[in-house]
């Protein structure tokens, strides 16, 4: 079964300041999906950016980068020149290739991201 | 589009009473699905459907809690009757394949 560990359960950062949140997971897979969403205050669930495993390289998002790192199992979000705005929820989640026959995510616990004036 | 619309935003109601929350998913988008968020266990994926089919409801604890999806622009999720352990924010997101997905605002619903 796969799972996914997000080891940071709160983190800060000062404004415009860089931050990097982390996110591990196991799974047997070789095609799949990796996303990271926020959930602000307003508990709106919101897609920050996502990966597919095949594509070497890493997704960007205007300020938003992940280092995807395949063989380490990893799926780190680097958040750069951090806003207030950013303050949120962030998770991480994986999903098998929808032609594996399911279509779910599977979501990390969270990491609570504050950032400080 | 709207985005996905989810009723009602916030639901109060009394132990043993039926609760019913009611999605209306993106236009276009084939796979629905419902998640509910605590404190203790986090987003837990209750049921999803492809194309109004149930697909996987594993998720669903227990009888009390039933979803149907009669079309391809309406899902309830159930609840009958419901306990205080129930409360919780229940999500719906729906998806086109490959696709993201996109969450609705969530139904806050307490059980007193």
């Amino acid at each position: 079964a796969q799972t996914v560990t997000q080891s940071q359960p709160e983190m800060s950062v000062q404004e415009a300041e860089t931050v990097t949140l982390s996110c591990t997971y196991d799974t047997s897979e070789n095609n799949y999906y990796l996303f990271w969403y926020k959930q602000p205050p307003s508990r709106q669930m919101i897609l920050v950016i996502r990966q597919e495993a095949y594509k070497q390289q890493n997704a960007t998002e205007n300020r938003f980068s992940v280092n995807f790192q395949k063989a380490a199992k990893s799926f780190s979000l680097k958040i750069s020149d951090s806003q207030l705005g950013d303050t949120a929820m962030y998770f991480c989640a994986f999903m098998k290739q929808p032609t594996s026959g399911t279509y779910k995510y599977i979501f990390g616990t969270g990491t609570r991201l504050k950032v400080l004036a | 589009d709207a985005g996905v619309i989810q009723s009602p935003r916030h639901e109060v109601t009394e132990m043993g009473q039926e609760v019913t929350l009611r999605c209306k998913p993106i236009s276009g988008h084939d796979y629905l699905f419902w998640y509910r968020q605590t404190m203790m266990r986090g987003l837990e994926l209750l049921i999803y459907f492809n194309n109004n089919v149930p697909i996987d409801d594993s998720g669903m604890p227990e009888d009390r809690f039933s979803a149907k999806m009669p079309n391809a622009s309406f899902s309830t999720l159930k609840i009958q009757p419901s306990e205080p352990r129930d409360s919780a924010v229940y999500f719906c997101a729906s998806s086109l394949p490959r696709g993201g997905y996109t969450f609705g605002s969530g139904t806050r619903l307490t059980v007193v």
